[in-house]
């Protein structure tokens, strides 16, 4: 079977940092990708690292470790849009993608 | 831009009624999904479709069934809703092999049952 496990709720300031965490457990493992989902929307994709290291879009980064099954989603220079939830999903048995239960962040003025 | 359509946005049924979720897809994608999703659950993936006719159970599929006739077209059943069946349904597709990376999804349809 699969498993994920990412925190339930992450709360920022404006302008900070924030990391999002993820471990996974994945027989058939191809890679881990991150969602947004703003409230009432559908998700929407972030990023996706087959491989080992740092994806980088914008302000949004993704890491990987496949040795330690564990990856990341850092959101710099926080803005209140981004008050969103969050979800990492691991890519496996090549076309079948399993999902956390997600994150919800919260970026306070 | 991909485009996933999903007929229904809110849809009311009664208990016993046979509900039809209706999705297409735009980019000729192989791969599409039908996910449900619950407050603190994540997105629960019910059954998998890699091309027509073909279908995968996923995590939670007792209570659903699906069709895939045409390859844009993938429909979720519900033969017999019940109350515990009240949930915002995601369709989703995908390309296969490295260009699959990407899951594209529907706005969904939020399904309530009485």
């Amino acid at each position: 079977g699969q498993s994920l496990e990412q925190p339930s709720e992450v709360t920022a300031v404006e302008g900070a940092i924030v990391q999002i965490n993820c471990t996974y457990q994945t027989s058939g493992f191809y890679g881990l990708s991150w969602y947004q989902q703003h409230d009432g929307g559908a998700p929407t994709f972030l990023s996706y690292n087959g491989l080992d290291g740092l994806e980088e879009t914008g302000r949004f980064s993704s890491f990987l470790s496949r040795s330690d099954s564990y990856g990341y989603l850092l959101l710099q220079e926080l803005q209140m849009k981004d008050s969103a939830s969050y979800f990492c999903a691991v890519r496996y048995n090549f076309n079948k993608f399993y999902f956390g239960s997600g994150t919800k962040l919260n970026v306070k003025p | 831009d991909v485009k996933v359509t999903q007929s229904s946005r809110y849809l009311v049924k009664r208990t016993g009624e046979k509900v039809f979720l209706e999705c297409v897809q735009d980019m000729d994608h192989e791969n599409m999904f039908w996910y449900r999703q619950d407050p603190g659950l994540g997105l629960r993936l019910i059954y998998f479709s890699y091309d027509v006719k073909m279908k995968e159970k996923g995590d939670i599929p007792e209570g659903y069934s699906v069709s895939r006739e045409k390859k844009e077209r993938f429909s979720l059943i519900l033969e017999s809703a019940s109350t515990n069946q009240t949930s915002m349904y995601l369709c989703a597709s995908t390309n296969t092999g490295s260009s699959g990376n990407t899951i594209y999804f529907g706005e969904g349809s939020w399904l309530t049952v009485v």
